[in-house]
């Protein structure tokens, strides 16, 4: 089955900083990976479909990048409202499969 | 659109249980549902998905045989259970939708907690 590692497991950052997250697949899987966003308490929410593609309604401070067997979380400019844990998630062929996460902390 | 899910429950260990999902504002029939676990302080767990048009199900290896994904598409609604719980079942479980686009999920349960204690 096809893995997928998280890269960091936490961070902290300060408002308005760059934050980058990264998941590496243990295989090729091309474009087909999401990012979701699981707030505290809360259900997650897609973010990014197709690697790079925003979901509706989501802040363009959020993009994805990336194909094959590495791919990027970027948010521009950290908000208060950006804590969170981060989950990128393979989409294309079953077992579906979850990264580990990053939980992303306001300094 | 909407995907609403059953309450909380308590469970002995050795118990049977089925939680439920409920879909409104859209076609019911035409995207999956999945079923996600997530133990206490730890990350999300893909555990099986079901197309309510024709009831294919697929589960993970992990959870294969450990639990049975079902829908009543006459009602809307999907189901999850189980029919002798442990203790390490405890956890929050959601349900979410596809988006249309491969097996990513827009729309999500707001979870039920099941609790597994003696």
């Amino acid at each position: 089955d096809i893995q997928l590692t998280q890269s960091p497991s936490f961070l902290s950052a300060s408002v308005g900083d760059v934050v980058t997250i990264t998941c590496r697949a243990s295989q090729d899987i091309n474009s087909y990976l999401a990012w979701y966003q699981q707030k505290p308490g809360k259900a997650p929410q897609l973010l990014i479909h197709a690697a790079s593609s925003l979901q509706s309604g989501v802040p363009s401070r959020f993009s994805g990048s990336g194909s094959g067997t590495e791919f990027t979380l970027t948010i521009s400019s950290l908000q208060p409202e950006d804590l969170a844990t981060y989950y990128c998630q393979r989409l294309n062929s079953f077992p579906l499969t979850f990264g580990g996460g990053t939980r992303v902390e306001i300094k | 659109v909407q995907v609403l899910q059953s309450g909380a429950e308590v469970k002995e260990p050795g118990e049977s249980l089925k939680i439920s999902c409920k879909g409104s504002g859209y076609t019911f029939t035409n995207y999956w549902i999945a079923w996600v676990r997530q133990m206490p302080g730890k990350g999300l767990e893909w555990m099986g998905i079901i197309y309510p048009g024709t009831s294919e199900t697929r589960y993970s290896p992990s959870f294969q045989g450990q639990v049975t994904v079902s829908v009543d598409k006459s009602i809307n609604t999907a189901y999850l259970q189980w029919s002798s719980l442990k203790a390490s079942d405890t956890a929050i479980y959601f349900c979410a939708k596809t988006s249309g686009y491969y097996y990513s999920f827009d729309s999500w349960g707001q979870g039920t907690l099941v609790t597994v204690s003696s």
